[in-house]
């Protein structure tokens, strides 16, 4: 079965600064990969898609990577602010068109 | 408001009890979900519901039933739960294309405690 490694379960940076969350997946290789902000008592929030033809996306000052060789995803925040806190959820398609969640990076901005 | 909403928004049952989830979406979608959350876990996809057949359960045990009456509602029936099935319990709605699932559209979830 898939499985997904988010390079760390929580990050810390300073405000303004870029904010990089990693993730790793393994066996197989995903049609597309999703990204979600997660904050706490709440769903999940749906931020960003790129497709396994797709290098990279990127929506304001969020900015999504897509390597299929090395099987990684960069998801990038640029110019961060404090309400960009929560948890990151990577979500690739599992082989079914269903999506497989990581167990996430709880960033925090500091001010 | 995400257009997928959940009740109740906190369950505390008893193990011998019967209850009820209920979700539903107001957007229009095809596709319908019911995911699990425990702490330090990641999100567990239990159902999925296309054109409300179940066309997913992720080796779900029986205590988990599903109803998808219409489109546009999901139900979660719990009877026998252990103290393990304490969780969130997240209910997503999408749109299904010939691509795939696109965005999933989160409600904000039943946290469930189970005694």
């Amino acid at each position: 079965s898939q499985k997904i490694e988010q390079n760390s379960e929580a990050l810390n940076i300073q405000e303004g600064k870029t904010a990089t969350l990693t993730c790793n997946y393994t066996n197989y290789s995903p049609a597309y990969l999703q990204w979600y902000r997660q904050d706490p008592g709440r769903g999940p929030v749906f931020l960003l898609l790129i497709r396994e033809n797709e290098k990279e996306k990127r929506k304001e000052r969020l900015k999504v990577t897509f390597d299929t060789t090395l099987k990684q995803s960069l998801f990038h925040i640029t110019a961060s602010q404090p309400a960009d806190s929560a948890t990151y959820l990577c979500a690739p398609e599992d082989g079914a068109n269903n999506l497989f969640f990581g167990t996430g990076t709880r960033l925090t901005v500091i001010p | 408001e995400t257009g997928v909403t959940q009740t109740p928004r906190h369950l505390v049952m008893g193990m011998t009890n019967k209850k009820s989830l209920k979700c539903e979406q107001h957007l229009g979608h095809n596709a319908m979900y019911w995911y699990k959350q425990s702490a330090k876990k990641p999100l567990e996809l239990m159902f999925v519901y296309n054109f409300k057949e179940q066309t997913e359960n992720n080796s779900v045990p029986s205590r988990f039933s599903p109803e998808c009456p219409n489109s546009s509602h999901l139900f979660l029936h719990l009877h026998t739960l252990q103290p393990e099935d304490s969780a969130l319990y997240l209910c997503a709605s999408s749109q299904a294309d010939r691509r795939g699932h696109e965005k999933l559209f989160f409600g904000s979830g039943t946290q469930l405690s189970v005694l």
